[in-house]
């Protein structure tokens, strides 16, 4: 079965960084692109970037771009988040999840990762 | 930026037919996506591409699409269904943006 694993959360100081990762097993990694999402405690969703199936595209939201670079190791499964320069409006649960294909065409979020924690605080 | 508007709130009775909307200036060109999110957990996907149902997903959730506006429609609403409900679409870039969620109420 599909299966998203993140890791790589906790609590860091603002100004610092943090890398994410997300462990993907159960379907063919390199057909799909990946997303970040992330929640803010007790908001809504917000979109935060993407990476193409191939890595030759990614697109970043514009409350991150600049500070965070999202990644992939085909070879090892695995999706990254580098969050650098954080900031208290950073702390939030953050989701990785894989884009859908139907039919050809790709799009949405088909499967999530249960999230992990990242706090940014002094 | 662009920005899909949903309502923050809609109540409807149990057993009765519950409308999400979610509205947003590219929704013509892009397909909207809709999710469902209990308290403390992932995001599950309920519609994708307006009106298509994944498998696993009761019948009574369906999904439409007309113009500038998508609506996820529950049809005989459960208790069970009082969660919170996002739609996600993508702008002409291909970013991604979610709308701001809807907390639906059975009661």
């Amino acid at each position: 079965q599909v299966q998203l694993v993140e890791s790589g959360g906790g609590v860091v100081q603002p100004g610092r960084s943090l890398r994410l990762s997300c462990a993907a097993s159960g379907f063919t990694f390199n057909n799909h692109g990946i997303h970040w999402v992330r929640q803010a405690p007790g908001k809504g969703l917000e979109w935060v970037a993407v990476i193409w199936y191939d890595g030759s595209k990614k697109s970043y939201a514009d409350s991150v771009k600049g500070r965070f670079t999202i990644s992939r190791d085909n070879s090892k499964n695995t999706l990254y988040l580098q969050m650098n320069s954080l900031r208290a409006e950073d702390t939030a649960v953050y989701y990785c999840a894989r884009e859908g294909i139907y039919g050809g065409n790709s799009g949405g979020l088909d499967y999530w990762g249960q999230g992990i924690l990242v706090t940014v605080s002094s | 930026s662009y920005e899909l508007t949903q309502p923050p709130s809609v109540s409807v009775s149990p057993g009765q037919t519950a409308r999400i909307t979610c509205s947003g200036d590219a929704l013509p060109k892009k397909y909207a996506y809709w999710y469902q999110q209990k308290s403390g957990q992932a995001p599950v996907l309920v519609i994708y591409e307006d009106s298509k149902r994944p498998s696993g997903i009761p019948e009574r959730f369906s999904g439409s699409s007309s113009g500038t506006m998508a609506t996820l429609t529950i049809n005989g609403a459960q208790m069970e269904d009082e969660v919170d409900y996002y739609c996600y679409s993508t702008d002409s870039s291909g970013k991604g943006v979610f709308g701001g969620g809807t907390k639906l109420t059975v009661l």
